[in-house]
């Protein structure tokens, strides 16, 4: 199966700030990544997808990069809806896996 | 708009069974792959399985084989999860979710099995 490790599991940031969360493969997945974000209590949303293409209605302050087992989703002038938890998935080799999750929370 | 709606969850003992289904609308049902994730309580998320948009292929993560059953039925938009011989662990709300990348989500069925 392919390990997907995302770091940090958790970090603090302020509003108007800009965070960098990555996403490593154990394997090389080509650009078959997303990521998602969830709020407590409610269900993950899309963001990304294809490693770096923006889900309709996702605004433009999320961006992600990567190809083969190295990706990043950088998240841009952060606004209190903002923090919350961040998984990527790898969807190049059954079984699919999720990364453990990044908490983002605020300073 | 999408929408995916989930049901069937509930309170299971160790060893017995649900079928959860997941209603779709505002798209084409039958053009698109489905899979289900779930969350056990205060955990990530995990994938379970897949099912492609004309059934002829499935996919299941290790912990679940021959244990669950993926099925869809295009007629109906409806995407379903067998699930058998449930265990503890399986406790964990289940999201059904559109496309192998995720795009769209439902809001979840909780299953607790517990004696």
């Amino acid at each position: 199966d392919i390990q997907m490790t995302q770091s940090p599991s958790s970090l603090s940031a302020s509003v108007g700030g800009r965070v960098t969360i990555t996403c490593r493969a154990s394997q090389g997945i080509d650009n078959y990544l997303a990521w998602f974000q969830q709020k407590p209590g409610k269900a993950p949303k899309s963001l990304i997808y294809a490693a770096s293409s923006l889900q309709s209605g996702v605004p433009s302050k999320f961006s992600g990069s990567g190809s083969g087992t190295d990706f990043t989703l950088t998240i841009s002038t952060l606004q209190p809806e903002d923090f919350a938890t961040y998984y990527c998935q790898q969807y190049k080799t059954f079984p699919y896996t999720f990364g453990q999750g990044t908490k983002l929370e605020i300073k | 708009e999408v929408q995916l709606v989930e049901s069937g969850g509930g309170l299971v003992q160790p060893g017995g069974s649900l079928r959860l289904s997941c209603a779709a609308s505002g798209f084409t049902f039958s053009s698109y792959s489905m899979s289900w994730v779930r969350q056990a309580p205060g955990k990530g998320l995990e994938w379970v399985s897949y099912i492609s948009s004309d059934s002829t292929s499935t996919s299941y993560a290790d912990f679940v084989k021959g244990r669950f059953t993926i099925s869809r039925d295009n007629a109906k938009n409806s995407l379903y999860l067998q699930l058998n011989s449930l265990r503890v662990e399986d406790t964990a709300v289940y999201y059904c979710a559109r496309t192998v990348a995720g795009h769209d989500w439902g809001q979840g069925t909780l299953v607790t099995v517990s004696s």
